[in-house]
């Protein structure tokens, strides 16, 4: 079975940039994590869905920052404008209903902003 | 804001069990406990999980006491390759909505 697929895994850009970073879940999977991680802070929760709604997002560092899932078997963050300190590891998982705290994460978007 | 206490790191050497111990005062009625590794430059991977007593499958145990307000991951005979981090993880908030979050893990290494 394919895990959780994220695109891009390495991203160079400019401060100002606008950023979008792709997810698709496993199929069957009903919620959907977006993480942050970095040296100073770890790993953070930005925002989290169930059944393609957004139920918490105040880990969301700010308005720069949005999240979607249009559907079942994708979800977007936005980043715009892009600032240095946006630079960092961003882990999108997914979780099976009823699999309790059973969450499978993607490889990573590497987001560098210089 | 993540409801879990675990050591920052710990040391051991190839061939010895490694106990890691996580407290979680708070834990509500029907949460589970999952633990998780991560090796660098991966996202983390969920290795156990468990409600209450004892939980075993090939990669490790994970025992619980009566009181469920902390948990002990137990990795038998470890091997350079368990070098990772080791995150204790229960939900904030409950049911579907529980929120995910996780701690500063404790830093295995291992040791030849």
């Amino acid at each position: 079975d394919a895990g959780v697929i994220q695109s891009p895994r390495h991203e160079v850009t400019e401060m100002g940039q606008e950023v979008t970073l792709r997810c698709k879940p496993i199929s069957g999977h009903n919620s959907l994590f977006w993480y942050r991680q970095t040296m100073m802070r770890g790993l953070e929760l930005l925002i989290y869905f169930n059944n393609n709604v957004p139920i918490d997002d105040s880990g969301m560092p700010e308005d720069r920052f949005s999240a979607k899932m249009p559907n079942a078997s994708f979800s977007t963050l936005k980043i715009q404008p892009s600032e240095p300190r946006d630079s960092a590891v961003y882990f999108c998982a997914s979780r099976k209903e009823g699999s309790g705290n059973t969450i499978y994460f993607g490889e990573g978007s590497w987001l560098t902003v210089v | 804001l993540a409801k879990t206490t675990q050591p920052i790191s710990m040391d051991s050497y190839e061939g010895q069990e490694v106990n890691i111990t996580c407290s979680h005062n708070n834990i509500a009625t029907n949460d589970y406990i999952t633990w998780y590794q991560q090796f660098p430059s991966q996202g983390p991977r969920f290795i156990i999980q468990g409600y209450k007593t004892k939980v075993t499958n090939e990669v490790a145990s994970l025992f619980i006491p009566a009181d469920r307000k902390s948990s002990t991951l137990s990795l038998p005979r470890v091997s350079l390759s368990d070098t990772a981090v080791y995150y204790c993880l229960v939900p904030v908030g409950s049911g579907n909505t529980g929120k995910l979050i996780f701690g500063q893990g404790t830093t295995l290494q291992v040791k030849p």
